[in-house]
């Protein structure tokens, strides 16, 4: 079982505050990363699908990054509101054939 | 509108009395899961289909049973609950692709179910 790692584990920001964190995982048999945002009482959604080391993707004011050779792979949120306000969850895709989440980290942003 | 629909969304049940959760969707994936989710331990996978006829353990399917007869229909059996099977329960299906699984494919998951064994 893959061993993933996110932090911090829960994160208290300022509105307009810029945020970043962070996911770690084993570097050996990649083959790709998702990252979800959930809020409460709804159910998780995709926010990104990464494959390639280096990749970058951007939704609006929120960017990941992606290092396949290290291990890891950075969210970054710009300029956060309160409906930032989420547990964000990646989750490595090994080559068992599954989705492997981390525990998520949780943003909360104050007006 | 695609969506992954679970039925119920909140179920209270005694020890012993066998349940069924419902999972459909729409979007004609190939992928279904179901997750459980704990406090402290995250999404962690319980079965995984493939296609119809199809499925596999995850990485905690004790306790539980799936069936795959119709490729939208990815039902989660719990023969014998018991309280340590309280927890909220998701369904997800995404599209296959070349790797055989979800690995380009976002998932797209229920509304949850929220099951408490007493």
């Amino acid at each position: 079982i893959l061993n993933v790692e996110q932090s911090p584990q829960s994160l208290h920001v300022q509105e307009g505050d810029s945020t970043n964190f962070t996911c770690s995982f084993p570097s050996s048999n990649f083959y790709a990363l998702h990252w979800y945002r959930w809020e409460t009482a709804k159910s998780p959604e995709a926010l990104f699908v990464m494959t390639l080391n280096g990749d970058e993707k951007k939704k609006g004011r929120i960017s990941a990054t992606l290092n396949t050779k290290e291990g890891y792979s950075y969210l970054y949120i710009k300029g956060s509101q309160p409906e930032d306000s989420a547990t964000y969850l990646c989750a490595p895709y090994n080559q068992g054939g599954k989705l492997i989440f981390g525990q998520g980290t949780e943003l909360s942003v104050k007006p | 509108e695609a969506q992954v629909t679970q039925n119920p969304r909140y179920l209270i049940t005694v020890t012993g009395k066998k349940l069924t959760v419902t999972c459909s969707q729409n979007m004609n994936h190939e992928y279904m899961s179901w997750y459980r989710q704990d406090p402290g331990l995250g999404l962690r996978q319980i079965y995984y289909s493939m296609n119809v006829e199809v499925t596999d353990k995850g990485d905690v399917p004790e306790g539980y049973k799936v069936s795959r007869k119709e490729k939208r229909n990815f039902p989660l059996i719990l023969e014998s609950p018991s309280p340590n099977q309280t927890s909220l329960y998701f369904c997800a299906s995404s599209l296959i692709n070349g790797y055989g699984g979800s690995v380009h494919s976002p998932l797209h998951f229920g509304n949850g179910t929220r099951l408490t064994v007493t």
